[in-house]
This record gives structure tokens, C-alpha cells and sequence, in this order.
């Protein structure tokens, strides 16, 4: 299986801030990666495919880059909305598998 | 508009089987498209993706599960399903199902809302 892990696993930040997340997949997987956002109670929602694109509807102050092994997630200007834990998933191989997420609260 | 909504009981008791039902409105199992996924998230922690089965009845499963896992299609029902045997409390999660898209990349793109499955005498 290929292993996922996020840094940090938590983190305090405040409106406006830049905040940037990491993910590493213990094998290279290319770009074949995405972000998910899940708030407390609520589904994941998808974010960001193939490392860097950018799902309909999400809006532009999330990014995504990386390749390979290493993968960031960036929130250019945070928004009171975006608070919530945040999920790398890889879909190289099977088992498909999810780091384990980063919380994003308020400072 | 796309909808996936999780049924089945909320209460299993230990060493039997958990069975769910997917029903999938506003789009249809065969196309050839999409994966339909089961992944569960116990509570407070992270996601664990479980198996998925594709129109043509091909199936992948999560070896962690060693073999306890079936999932099954009903075309006729619009409607996927998930087994799960010889469950112990640490099968106690929150269970989605979700559509994974097969196009230039892949992804989740539409999940159901969860539903709570505790294993309890």
C-alpha cells in the first residue's frame, strides 16, 4: 500500500492568513492526487485533482501543486468558511488511501 | 443533479455482517464512467476507503479488510451494496458511499451523506 502523511496535523491560523499544507506518499504516484475538505458532520468535498486542478466551483485562493512524492495545498487568503479538516488522497494504486488529515482552526 | 444516499442498520452486533445499500439518483451504475466506492471514517479519525465496484462488475477491495468486504451491484435498482462480515467494534464508523470519476484524473466527486454503523452487543 502506498502511505500518505500530512504536516502538520494541525494548525491555528487566522482570516486572511496563508496557510500551506503538505503531503507525502510514501512511493511516487506522478500527480495522481487530490485534496478533499471535510467539515464537522458533512461529507468530504473535493477540491483539487491531479494535484493541481482546480475542481468547478472551488474557489481560486485554493492550489495545489507537487509531483511524485511531494504535494502542497495552499490557501492563499484563509476565509472564515475554510475552516476544516483537510484530506490528501492518492489514486495511483489500490488500495486507494488518505493521509490523515490536517485541521485547520481558528487563532 | 447527482445523489447518493446510504440505507441499513444503524446497530450490528459483533460477528455478524453489516449490510448497506447505496441508491444513486440523477445518474445511473452503468455507466462506464464512474467507480461506486464505500469508504468509512470512524469517529474522530481519518478516511479509510473499503472497495468499489465498476459497471462491469469488477471489484477492488482494501486488503485491511482481509476479505470481509463484498460489494455488489443491483442495475435494476440503481443501487450498490456493501457486506462486511464477522464485524468487531472497530468496524464502528461512519460509512459513505461516493462516486469515483474515471476521466483525465480521478477523484471522489459526489459523495452520500454518511451513515453512523456502531457494532454493539
Amino acid at each position: 500500500d502506498i502511505q500518505m502523511t500530512q504536516s502538520p496535523s494541525s494548525l491555528s491560523a487566522s482570516v486572511g492568513d496563508r496557510v500551506t499544507i503538505t503531503c507525502r506518499a510514501s512511493q511516487g504516484i506522478r500527480h495522481e492526487l487530490g485534496w478533499y475538505q471535510q467539515k464537522p458532520g458533512k461529507a468530504p468535498k473535493s477540491l483539487i485533482y491531479a494535484a493541481s486542478s482546480l475542481q468547478s466551483g472551488v474557489p481560486s485562493r485554493f492550489s495545489g501543486s507537487g509531483s511524485g512524492t511531494e504535494f502542497t495545498l495552499t490557501i492563499s487568503s484563509l476565509q472564515p468558511e475554510d475552516f476544516a479538516t483537510y484530506y490528501c488522497q492518492q489514486h495511483n494504486s489500490y488500495p486507494r488511501t488518505f493521509g490523515p488529515g490536517t485541521k485547520v482552526e481558528i487563532k | 443533479q447527482v445523489q447518493l444516499q446510504e440505507s441499513g442498520p444503524g446497530l450490528v452486533k459483533p460477528s455478524q455482517t453489516l449490510s448497506l445499500t447505496c441508491t444513486v439518483s440523477g445518474g445511473s451504475i452503468t455507466s462506464g464512467t464512474y467507480y461506486w466506492s464505500w469508504i468509512r471514517q470512524p469517529a474522530g479519525k481519518g478516511l479509510e476507503w473499503i472497495g468499489r465496484i465498476h459497471t462491469n462488475g469488477g471489484t477492488n477491495y482494501n486488503p485491511s479488510l482481509k476479505s470481509r468486504a463484498t460489494i455488489s451491484g443491483d442495475t435494476s435498482k440503481n443501487q450498490f451494496s456493501l457486506n462486511l462480515s464477522s464485524v468487531t467494534a472497530a468496524d464502528t464508523a461512519v460509512y459513505y458511499c461516493a462516486r469515483e470519476y474515471l476521466g483525465d484524473d480521478y477523484y471522489f466527486d459526489y459523495w452520500g451523506q454518511g451513515t453512523l454503523v456502531t457494532v454493539s452487543s
